[in-house]
């Protein structure tokens, strides 16, 4: 079964940093495309930024571009997202995804809080 | 950058079928994936590739895409189909997703 468990989120402030993290099980991770998606409070889903499997490229959106970066640990199975120079508009439940062209599995989320 | 269009809202009976589309520039040349995501949980894939379900995914889920615009029917709908609905394509390595529709079952 295919698990995905985020971490790290919590209270930043503006202009902070950040490091989230998925723990994934279940399926061979080194293999996978990677994703991050985030929601904002009564909003829709917006993708973040995705990684492919061992060739480690990495993709963002226009908004998180230069800011936010997306790594991997294939060894211990686990993805990150740092995010650097955090704005308000970047408080959101963040989720993992598995893949990319379909977001198959995802995780529960981990909530960032952008307060001063 | 490429844009998914979704109605903010459709209303359906129960056992009634409930039609939720997805717009977009030449969107039948692409594949179009539909999640659901009922309130306080994380969304789920119901549909892939246009028209195929995941495992676990009741039948009364189906998909279509041509031309400009997808869309997704829920056959029969129950009261616990009630929640919100994205589509979803993916273009020139980006994820796109499109703004969600909210389904309420009266």
């Amino acid at each position: 079964e295919v698990q995905l468990v985020e971490s790290g989120g919590g209270l930043v402030q503006p202009g902070g940093s950040l490091r989230l993290s998925c723990a994934a099980s279940g399926f061979t991770f080194g293999s996978h495309v990677m994703t991050w998606v985030r929601q904002a409070p009564g909003k829709g889903l917006e993708w973040v930024a995705s990684m492919s499997g061992r060739g480690g490229k990495p993709y963002y959106a226009d908004s998180v571009k230069g800011r936010f970066t997306v790594s991997r640990d294939n060894s211990q199975n686990t993805l990150y997202l740092e995010m650097n120079t955090v704005r308000g508009e970047d408080m959101a439940v963040y989720y993992c995804a598995k893949d990319w062209q379909q977001l198959e599995a995802w995780g529960q989320g981990t909530l960032v809080t952008v307060s001063s | 950058s490429y844009e998914l269009t979704q109605p903010p809202s459709v209303s359906v009976s129960p056992g009634q079928t409930a039609s939720i589309t997805c717009s977009g520039d030449r969107l039948g040349d692409k594949y179009i994936c539909w999640y659901q995501q009922k309130s306080g949980q994380s969304p789920v894939l119901v549909i892939f590739q246009d028209r195929k379900r995941p495992s676990g995914i009741p039948e009364r889920f189906s998909g279509s895409n041509s031309g400009n615009t997808a869309t997704l029917t829920i056959s029969g709908t129950q009261a616990v189909d009630e929640a919100d609905y994205y589509c979803q394509a993916w273009d020139s390595s980006t994820v796109v997703f499109g703004g969600g529709t909210k389904l309420t079952v009266l």
